[in-house]
């Protein structure tokens, strides 16, 4: 079973524009993840944002978290063509080191 | 550093055949995942190892898929037999968490995963 919902499913965008996806999760957690999966590869951990944080940055990517309505953003400036992939978002629970992924949110950035 | 490597990563079989795949995780991590992941889905924990010990299989289907890590190293997933729906990928994760003593960064490092089609 699948702990978050990233929204949209899909978003296709020109280089250079902003991209934003969501993730939705249901119950309360340590920390929320954000991993990019290019296709036909494994996944690769982009951020990790902590319960008691709001927002971080790291390079292009920002990312906010608001446990109140159980809910993260990623945010990737100035996009390239490379940044075309799978984004999912992971939560992993109150004391636990299980983590459970979304459903993905599927970009394509247009040269 | 060598990643995550799991084998092989094509495997085409006909059903109600057994299958297994391998994997190596990063030297020193001693945590390890697998996840399965079908078409256009997020990843599906199916067994989660602290060392040796599998602390998480409650989403293994045992009637058929079995897992090992002996020696708290490398890890084999079996899946006997094989039926048209395990027709997915199967990836594996390492990390360096160490649950018993709260002590990790929570990152996952994923290998590149191995394709199992069914016929």
């Amino acid at each position: 079973s699948q702990q978050g919902e990233e929204d949209p499913q899909a978003l296709s965008i020109q280089e250079g524009e902003n991209a934003t996806m969501n993730c939705s999760y249901k119950t309360s957690i340590n920390n929320l993840q954000w991993y990019r999966q290019n296709s036909g590869r494994g996944l690769v951990h982009l951020i990790l944002i902590r319960s008691n944080e709001r927002e971080k940055h790291s390079g292009r990517l920002r990312v906010t978290l608001d446990t109140s309505k159980k809910s993260s953003s990623l945010l990737i400036t100035a996009s390239r063509a490379a940044d075309t992939a799978s984004y999912f978002c992971a939560t992993s629970r109150g004391g636990t080191y299980k983590y459970i992924f979304g459903t993905g949110t599927r970009l394509k950035v247009l040269a | 550093e060598a990643g995550v490597v799991q084998s092989p990563r094509y495997k085409i079989i006909e059903k109600k055949q057994p299958v297994a795949f391998w994997c190596n995780p990063i030297s020193g991590h001693n945590t390890l995942y697998w996840y399965l992941q079908n078409l256009g889905q997020g990843p599906e924990l199916l067994i989660r190892y602290e060392n040796e010990e599998a602390v998480d299989d409650s989403q293994l289907p045992k009637d058929r898929f079995s897992a090992e890590r002996l020696k708290g190293v490398d890890s084999t997933l079996k899946i006997q037999p094989a039926e048209l729906g395990d027709s997915a990928v199967y990836l594996c994760a390492s990390s360096l968490d160490r649950p018993r003593t709260g002590v990790g960064t929570g990152e996952l490092f994923f290998g590149e995963g191995s394709r199992l089609t069914v016929l």
